[in-house]
């Protein structure tokens, strides 16, 4: 069974810094690109990073780029995003997602982390 | 940026009616993805590559379109079906989402 499990969200200060984490099983990691998408309270998705499989190629839409990194551990079959300079709206429930192969779906997500950016 | 018009925003289906949802593009797409999210859960893709039902889904639900116009649509609404419903493409990055159309039971 495919499992995504986030972690790492929490209260932060802006401008301050956070890292989240996603913990894959259930399927060999390292075969498909993964990705960030988030949700801010009772608003919309939006996708936040992909990275490829080996983690050469990454990509950000430019509300985030600059600010956040995604990264991947094929060993720990783990998934991370370093969020920096957070904002106020940054804040919104991030959920891991797997993208299989070639394609542009998102095939499984995780049941979401919340970060919440406020003094 | 390619951005995606969902329609309605909200509605309210009876048991048994025909629903359809659509989704315009503002440039030409490949494809278009559909997810469903029930309040409280993680999304769930629902309907990929336009037309092709996800593991699970129910074959009242069907998807078609093409360029900028892209369309999910129920046979026979169920209990089960009320939730929102989210458009995507990724023809070109950066990938978006629609803003969403809420089901809702009449």
């Amino acid at each position: 069974e495919v499992q995504l499990v986030e972690s790492g969200g929490g209260l932060v200060q802006p401008g301050r810094s956070l890292k989240l984490s996603c913990a894959a099983s259930g399927f060999t990691f390292s075969n498909y690109y993964m990705a960030w998408v988030r949700q801010a309270p009772k608003k919309g998705l939006e996708w936040v990073a992909t990275i490829s499989t080996s983690g050469s190629r990454t990509y950000y839409p430019d509300s985030v780029k600059g600010r956040f990194t995604i990264s991947r551990d094929n060993a720990k079959s783990s998934l991370y995003l370093q969020m920096n300079s957070l904002k106020s709206e940054d804040t919104a429930t991030y959920y891991c997602a797997r993208r299989p192969g070639i394609t542009s779906y998102f095939d499984y997500w995780g049941q979401g982390v919340m970060v919440t950016v406020s003094s | 940026e390619i951005v995606l018009t969902q329609s309605p925003t909200t509605m309210a289906a009876s048991p048994g009616e025909k629903v359809t949802l659509t989704c315009r593009a503002s440039s030409s797409v490949s494809y278009m993805h559909w997810y469903q999210q029930r309040s409280g859960t993680s999304p769930k893709l629902w309907i990929y590559e336009t037309s092709k039902l996800a593991s699970g889904v129910p074959n009242r639900f069907s998807g078609s379109g093409s360029g900028t116009s892209y369309s999910l649509t129920i046979n026979s609404m169920e209990t089960e079906d009320a939730a929102t419903y989210y458009c995507q493409q990724g023809s070109s990055y950066p990938y978006t989402f629609g803003a969403g159309t809420k089901l809702e039971l009449k």
